[in-house]
């Protein structure tokens, strides 16, 4: 079946552009991560969604950071007035069900490779 | 300190040897952990999870030891197509609804 898939797979913009990545789950799959990760490093986790519902926003790495999501699937996440710090690979992942519960198994997307020069 | 932590290796070993890596993580209220594979430019895809005291699964081996707080993957005859890096994660309890994933570990199997 379809697994995740995230658009662009890549993207190069100017300082100070917004860009606009995108994430299709895995159909069913209620539950919507959005990770980012820097070159040799590890995961960091930026928003969260239950449904079309984001409870937590304190990943968010700033203000110029923004995601929602429509009809429980498709989600966005928006950076505004990007800066080169934003550079990295942004990971979105599903699962039936949040993580610490009985269906939290995430399954990821091949990532958007952001690069703002 | 890290919520999760891992030796970033790199582990170099040679085809058919055993290899173990250990996570540590400082939440005791973390309920479950995940040991993913992540290969260069790709995502990462689920490996093993660890709900209780340890898992197997085929030349794969995971333990949970929740006392001292770390977790373990062990690798049986390693063959070349190992290679890649192995991210522990670990998922909270109790309303928290969080993952944490450590930064990885580097296991490079040469011939």
């Amino acid at each position: 079946g379809a697994g995740v898939s995230q658009s662009p797979s890549n993207k190069v913009t100017e300082k100070g552009k917004d860009v606009e990545l995108r994430c299709d789950p895995i159909s069913g799959h209620t539950a919507l991560y959005w990770y980012r990760q820097r070159l040799g490093q590890g995961l960091e986790f930026l928003i969260y969604f239950q449904g079309n519902s984001a409870p937590d926003k304190s990943g968010l790495p700033s203000d110029r950071f923004s995601a929602e999501r429509t009809g429980e699937s498709v989600s966005t996440l928006t950076i505004q007035r990007t800066q080169q710090e934003d550079s990295a690979v942004y990971l979105c992942a599903s699962s039936l069900g949040l993580a610490g519960g009985p269906q939290e198994t995430q399954y990821f997307g091949p990532g958007t490779r952001l690069l703002v020069l | 300190r890290k919520e999760v932590e891992q030796d970033p290796g790199p582990f170099n070993v040679p085809e058919g040897a055993t290899v173990a890596f250990n996570c540590t993580y400082s939440n005791s209220a973390s309920q479950s952990f995940f040991w993913y594979r992540q290969d260069c430019r790709k995502e990462p895809k689920l490996l093993m999870s660890v709900y209780s005291s340890g898992n197997e699964d085929g030349r794969f081996t995971a333990q949970l030891n929740r006392a001292s707080q770390y977790i373990s993957l062990l690798i049986r005859d390693s063959k070349l197509s190992d290679s890649a890096t192995y991210l522990c994660a670990g998922n909270p309890s109790g309303g928290s609804y969080i993952p944490t994933f450590g930064r990885g570990t580097s296991l490079i199997v040469h011939p």
